[in-house]
């Protein structure tokens, strides 16, 4: 069974700090994507990355997939109370399937 | 461009009754997942419809079941519900050979 590791599973900061999310796994993905979800709502897609060693970047947001695809991390410049919420990470696995990580719960406080 | 929609919102069932979960696609979006999220996890899979056929299952009974339309909508049934299936249940649509999904709002079943 694929799984997908997120640490820390709850993080709580200041307005202004920076944090940085784990996702990391034994196995190899297709692809691999950040998603945001609040309370009440579906999770929202910010990004997909597919390369080893892929690097994006969405505003404060700096995203890297591990170069052998097992891994990932997402990186928040300045967090901002706007940022809170529940972040997951899931990965396409070779048959297709997207498996998620079990979650990070971001609170910001101004 | 409407996105994915769900129905209903809210739903409370009684142990051993059936349910349907109704789910609409984004625009253009020919594929359908339904996924299980429990409180305080990550959504689980359950199964994918392309094509009106069930291409892809997760780890769940059969008592969960699924239906595509010609119109790419779907619908996931649960028979003989149990307390453990209180979620909240969430349906993604894709186009067939891109990774990115889209979520619906999702549909919180409460089992009692």
């Amino acid at each position: 069974t694929q799984l997908l590791e997120q640490s820390p599973q709850f993080l709580s900061i200041q307005e202004g700090e920076n944090l940085t999310v784990y996702c990391n796994s034994s196995s190899v993905f297709s692809s691999l994507q950040w998603y945001r979800q609040e309370p009440g709502e579906g999770p929202v897609l910010l990004v997909t990355v597919v390369t080893g060693g892929e690097v994006k970047k969405l505003k404060r947001l700096t995203f890297q997939f591990g170069d052998a695809r097992k891994d990932s991390s997402l990186h928040i410049t300045a967090a901002q109370p706007g940022d809170t919420g529940l972040y997951l990470c899931a990965g396409h696995n070779q048959g297709g399937k997207l498996i998620f990580g079990q979650g990070t719960e971001l609170s910001v406080k101004p | 461009d409407a996105g994915v929609t769900q129905s209903p919102t809210h739903l409370i069932k009684t142990r051993g009754q059936q349910v349907t979960l109704r789910c609409s696609p984004k625009s253009g979006h020919d594929t359908v997942s339904w996924y299980q999220q429990a409180l305080g996890q990550g959504p689980q899979f359950i199964f994918q419809y392309y094509e009106e056929e069930e291409r892809q299952r997760g780890n769940f009974p059969d008592r969960f079941s699924g239906h595509q339309f010609p119109n790419y909508s779907s619908e996931l049934n649960v028979n003989a519900l149990l307390l453990g299936d209180s979620a909240l249940y969430l349906c993604a649509s894709s186009l067939a050979g891109f990774y990115e999904q889209y979520f619906g709002p999702g549909t919180r079943l409460t089992v009692t």
